[in-house]
């Protein structure tokens, strides 16, 4: 079974801070790697998504991810926060050909200060 | 996302109720999913249905069932609850190739 680990509980920037949010997975095959943002009081949302090509990924709000096959790992990047980036985000992954359930990491909680 | 539902938003109940979760979509998905949030443990899979006919447990199904009434309708029951349920609870939709999930709002159970 596939396991996330994403090594950050809880991060702290100030605005126009650049981000790094570390995940790793668990898993011997091939993958299809996720990450989801919730912002306080919400649902998640898909941030932005990784299947084949160029394992570096781009999604909304400025966010992009690479996807480095040989550390197992997809960490998640922005240049510079904003206020409203402040949310808790969810790396996941799913065997490719599964396609039935999500692995969620337990989730970094990023908090940027005005 | 508006187009999957769950009724109610709030609920809080006392031990040894039953107690029904709802969730409904209007993204034409075959596949509808059922998970827990917890703080610090992220979010676990408790149910998922591939269609109407195909029921299958997550992880943490224990105390838990599911009814697919619809393909639209997919239901979490608590049949007894006890206050370790207490979490919020999110059903999600996908399509199912790739297996992007779109998850509604959250229901927050509280078992007191």
């Amino acid at each position: 079974a596939q396991s996330v680990s994403q090594h950050n509980h809880h991060v702290i920037l100030s605005e126009a801070a650049s981000l790094e949010l570390g995940c790793n997975y668990s898993y011997g095959g091939t993958v299809n790697l996720f990450w989801y943002v919730q912002y306080p009081g919400q649902h998640l949302q898909l941030l932005l998504k990784y299947f084949s090509g160029d394992p570096l990924v781009k999604g909304i709000k400025g966010f992009e991810a690479e996807f480095i096959k040989s550390k197992f790992s997809f960490n998640l990047r922005k240049p510079s926060v904003q206020w409203s980036d402040t949310a808790e985000y969810f790396c996941a992954v799913t065997p490719r050909g599964s396609n039935y359930k999500l692995t969620f990491g337990k989730g970094t909680l990023l908090t940027v200060n005005p | 996302d508006a187009d999957v539902t769950q009724t109610p938003r709030n609920r809080i109940t006392k031990t040894g109720k039953r107690i029904m979760l709802e969730c409904s979509q209007t993204k034409g998905h075959d596949r509808m999913y059922w998970y827990r949030q917890d703080p610090g443990l992220g979010l676990q899979l408790i149910y998922y249905s591939f269609d109407v006919k195909d029921i299958n447990k997550g992880e943490i199904s224990d105390g838990y069932s599911v009814s697919r009434q619809a393909q639209a309708k997919f239901s979490l029951s608590l049949e007894s609850a006890i206050p370790n349920q207490t979490a919020l609870y999110f059903c999600a939709t996908s399509d199912g190739t790739p297996d992007t999930q779109y998850f509604g709002p959250g229901t927050r159970l509280t078992v007191l």
